[in-house]
């Protein structure tokens, strides 16, 4: 079957850096995304990777490796507002996305 | 400006009920999707409709019918409400199906059924 696991939950504090942790068994790969989602709102796109390294954008970096089916979201710099679930999902070969259930980032002043 | 807007936002209904959400996007896009987000927050592909004809249903009751008056347009329609369908329903886009593309979400649509 296909699976996505990311930790349930996560604190880090104001200022700080964190590492949220990706690992996926799909059939198919066609590349790597990573939302954010506030409370009671929709999820937001924030990186894709397709392929292995690293992929910065600001604040945020998305790492991959295909062959061990792993990625991570690096978030530098954290604000308040980094207050929120972020969601790994895989595109598999039929070009269907696949989730994971999220890890809710609690950040701390 | 909004991109993707659904619906009501809320709704809630009684047991046995239909009811519709409705979603638009103003993208241009050629695909849109349904999803159901769960309590545990997992969220679960229900249908995608590329160019007004269903490609994915995913194991969907069919007590679920997705109705797409034209491609700006994919509503979801639910008969005989069940207290399980409660959830979050988001409706999605993207540009089209079969490459990589960055889907669109729509608010949300906060389904309660009593």
């Amino acid at each position: 079957g296909q699976n996505i696991d990311q930790p349930t939950e996560m604190t880090a504090t104001e200022g700080a850096i964190v590492q949220i942790n990706c690992t996926y068994q799909t059939s198919g790969f066609n590349g790597l995304f990573w939302y954010q989602q506030h409370a009671g709102e929709a999820p937001t796109f924030l990186s894709y990777n397709v392929l292995d390294g690293l992929e910065e954008k600001g604040r945020f970096s998305s790492f991959l490796s295909r062959s061990k089916g792993y990625s991570y979201l690096l978030l530098k710099e954290l604000q308040m507002k980094d207050s929120a679930s972020y969601l790994c999902a895989v595109m598999d070969s039929n070009y269907q996305l696949i989730w994971g259930a999220g890890t809710k980032l609690i950040i701390k002043p | 400006d909004t991109a993707v807007s659904q619906t009501p936002k809320y709704l809630v209904t009684q047991m046995g009920n239909d009811k519709s959400i409705k979603c638009e996007q103003n993208l241009g896009h050629d695909t849109m999707y349904w999803y159901k987000q769960d309590s545990k927050k997992f969220l679960k592909i229900m249908f995608s409709y590329n160019n007004k004809e269903l490609i994915i249903n995913e194991t969907v009751p069919n007590r679920f019918s997705p109705k797409s008056p034209d491609k700006a347009h994919l509503n979801l329609h639910i008969n005989s409400l069940e207290l399980g369908d409660s959830a979050v329903y988001f409706c999605a886009s993207s540009q089209d199906l079969g490459l990589v593309e960055t889907q669109y979400f729509g608010p949300g649509t906060r389904l309660l059924v009593l």
